[in-house]
């Protein structure tokens, strides 16, 4: 059973514009999430986190959107860049321990010139 | 520069060879992971540490042993590898005792098992 999905396997945007990632859970239990963006041959960095109390959070050009009862987040990226290129992971965990994260499949994004 | 390390980086080797994948970080981080990445799968947890000592099973724990007799190491030893281990493996730390800190990674470790 799944409990953290990204329905999504690809998605390709041009430079410039907005790319919008997908994540959706089904545990109700999760109250901190985080997306990390992977590059080939190296480890996943960590990008950017929401906890349950709020809806959204900003960094730079990336923003996470939290909508817990549709139990759905989203992370938009604007401008996108052709550095953006990377597999995009979300996970979640319970309790804001982050001490055991469920990871979704991961979305390649593509970011074409 | 803090940074978790993980070797070999590569390794192909033989079913039923014990291996054994390091993991260092140099951090000061209590809390220890190991995940493996599959296509299709994401990255499953494999097993844990919340400090030196103590270690509990994660997601998908079969055919692997773990130990934590230092802070800043937590070998991933495969006694008997099977070809269903062939994997890509991520060690990953943070500091325990603080919320909303986000886990870091190492570069990972790609076993084929033969």
């Amino acid at each position: 059973d799944q409990q953290v999905k990204q329905n999504s396997p690809s998605l390709s945007v041009q430079e410039g514009r907005i790319s919008i990632l997908n994540c959706d859970y089904t545990n109700s239990m999760f109250d901190y999430f985080l997306w990390y963006k992977k590059y080939p041959a190296e480890g996943p960095t960590f990008l950017i986190s929401i906890s349950s109390i709020k809806d959204k959070n900003e960094d730079g050009r990336f923003t996470v959107f939290l909508n817990k009862s549709a139990k759905h987040l989203s992370l938009h990226i604007v401008p996108s860049q052709p550095g953006d290129s990377a597999v995009y992971f979300c996970a979640a965990s319970v309790g804001g321990s982050n001490y055991k994260l469920t990871f979704g499949k991961g979305t390649l994004l593509t970011v074409n010139p | 520069e803090a940074q978790v390390t993980q070797n070999p980086r590569y390794l192909i080797t033989v079913t039923g060879k014990k291996l054994t994948v390091t993991c260092s970080q140099n951090m000061n981080h209590e809390y220890m992971s190991w995940y493996r990445q599959d296509p299709g799968l994401g990255l499953r947890q494999i097993y844990y540490s919340m400090n030196v000592e103590v270690t509990d099973k994660g997601d998908v724990p079969e055919g692997y042993k773990v130990s934590r007799k230092e802070k800043r190491n937590f070998p991933l030893i495969l006694e008997s590898p099977s070809p269903n281990q062939t994997s890509l493996y991520f060690c990953a730390s943070r500091r325990s005792g603080q919320d909303y800190q986000p886990q870091h990674f190492g570069d990972g470790t790609r076993l084929s098992i033969l």
